[in-house]
């Protein structure tokens, strides 16, 4: 299969506590995407980060992406209850015409 | 308001009707994209469209049709050879062109059709 996967698939925890949820991939990529996805909502676009880029920050979100082990990270600091959602990551593929998406975290925050 | 609209969000059909899914997005946007969810999966990719009048099948296609006769619209329909339609339905849109990166998706809200 060309998606990702996501690690691990659900997640609980307490609101205050940070998330981490860990992707990886099989194939050479031109960037990698985070995605988040409320309950029965579409997906919005959370940051993307380059093939030549190693960690990125938007807000309480720090990406980080190894290329050498194809895997990246998606760390959520100082969590609350509205960041209950599932979170998937997508890489461009190299000569690929579309996104590949994982098959998500479930992360549970419990207020 | 810019964004993406899918119609309805929900629909209910009968097993052996073809039904069709609206998908219209105003961000001027050259590539459209349908995806089909699965409950606690991924997105799996059923078609993609870089330019009007022309589309690609994506790995689900069987069972699906599509067309992209304006560069705003992109439905799909959903025909009886599907063997199991029931799913969550996602289009998205991306400013990507038919070369290049693929950048960012904007997704629309979804259609959940039951078939039974």
């Amino acid at each position: 299969s060309q998606q990702g996967e996501e690690d691990p698939q659900a997640l609980s925890i307490q609101e205050g506590e940070n998330a981490t949820m860990n992707c990886s991939y099989k194939t050479s990529i031109n960037n990698l995407q985070w995605y988040r996805q409320n309950s029965g909502r579409g997906l919005v676009h959370l940051i993307l980060i380059r093939s030549n880029e190693r960690e990125k920050h938007s807000g309480r979100l720090r990406v980080t992406l190894d290329t050498s082990k194809k895997s990246s990270s998606l760390l959520i600091t100082a969590s609350r209850a509205a960041d209950t959602a599932s979170y998937f990551c997508a890489t461009a593929q190299t000569g690929a015409n579309n996104l590949f998406f994982g098959t998500g975290t479930r992360l549970t925050v419990i207020p | 308001d810019g964004g993406i609209t899918q119609s309805p969000k929900y629909l209910f059909r009968k097993e052996g009707q073809n039904v069709t899914l609206s998908c219209e997005q105003n961000l001027n946007h050259d590539a459209m994209y349908w995806y089909r969810q699965d409950p606690g999966q991924g997105l799996r990719l059923i078609y993609y469209s870089q330019i009007v009048n022309d589309f690609q099948k994506g790995d689900i296609a069987e069972g699906y049709s599509v067309s992209r006769e304006k560069k705003e619209s992109f439905p799909l329909t959903v025909t009886s050879a599907q063997k199991n339609p029931t799913a969550f339905y996602l289009c998205a849109s991306s400013p990507d062109g038919s070369r290049g990166v693929r950048n960012e998706q904007y997704f629309g809200p979804g259609t959940r059709l039951t078939v039974t």
